[in-house]
């Protein structure tokens, strides 16, 4: 049992790249969603998802796609990086139901440069 | 989701019991108190939650006023490796919404 596995854990762009930061957890969990942390501050939603074919965005989705054909691969996609998308990239999942707590996954440290 | 007030920062001695404030007064009834910790950059781990009464597990107690417009997380016996950001957050349990929104949390350094 895993839990939540992210790749790669380091990643640098050039502005205008593209990339893909994968997420997979082995718990069956229903919900998953992708936050980010700038230095300094407390995480912020970037998008999350309820189940697979269903995804919302969260508090700053702009520049971000996501996708859940899976109920265990959750990718956050960067179709044109930007300096301003230099973070870390954190995935979590949750159990659907009462009581229940999130599992976060290492991070991905991305720089844009 | 509500708001939270957590100071930025606080230290206490090792061995010794951290008491860690938050106040989150629009709290409403179906809100869950749910507290996390952050150690240097990795991801963010879940400690404790609860709704209106105390709770306690292994790491932590956490004691929730009567109205639920504050809670207190309470570290007994800190140690060096309990130097971390700690964030309380409210959400509601249940439904589809499990999203978790962070504040700045505050950051606890564990002195020798």
């Amino acid at each position: 049992n895993a839990g939540v596995t992210q790749t790669p854990k380091f990643q640098v762009l050039k502005t205008g790249q593209s990339m893909t930061l994968q997420c997979a957890q082995d718990m069956n969990h229903e919900y998953m969603s992708w936050y980010r942390q700038d230095p300094g501050m407390g995480l912020r939603l970037i998008h999350y998802s309820v189940g697979a074919g269903i995804t919302d965005q969260g508090e700053v989705p702009n520049g971000y796609n996501v996708s859940r054909s899976t109920t265990e691969d959750f990718p956050l996609r960067l179709l044109s990086a930007a300096p301003s998308q230099t973070s870390v990239y954190f995935c979590a999942s949750v159990a659907v139901g009462l009581n229940t707590e999130a599992f976060f996954g290492q991070g991905t440290r991305l720089t844009v440069v | 989701d509500a708001k939270t007030t957590q100071p930025p920062s606080m230290d206490c001695a090792e061995g010794r019991a951290a008491n860690l404030p938050c106040n989150h007064s629009t709290i409403s009834g179906n809100e869950y108190v749910y507290w996390y910790r952050q150690i240097h950059s990795q991801g963010p781990q879940y400690i404790i939650h609860g709704l209106k009464n105390n709770e306690t597990n292994e790491m932590a107690s956490l004691i929730i006023t009567e109205d639920r417009k504050s809670s207190t997380l309470i570290l007994p016996h800190a140690t060096l490796r309990d130097t971390a950001v700690y964030y309380c957050i409210v959400r509601v349990v249940g439904g589809s919404s499990y999203k978790l929104i962070f504040g700045s949390g505050t950051r606890l350094l564990v002195r020798p």
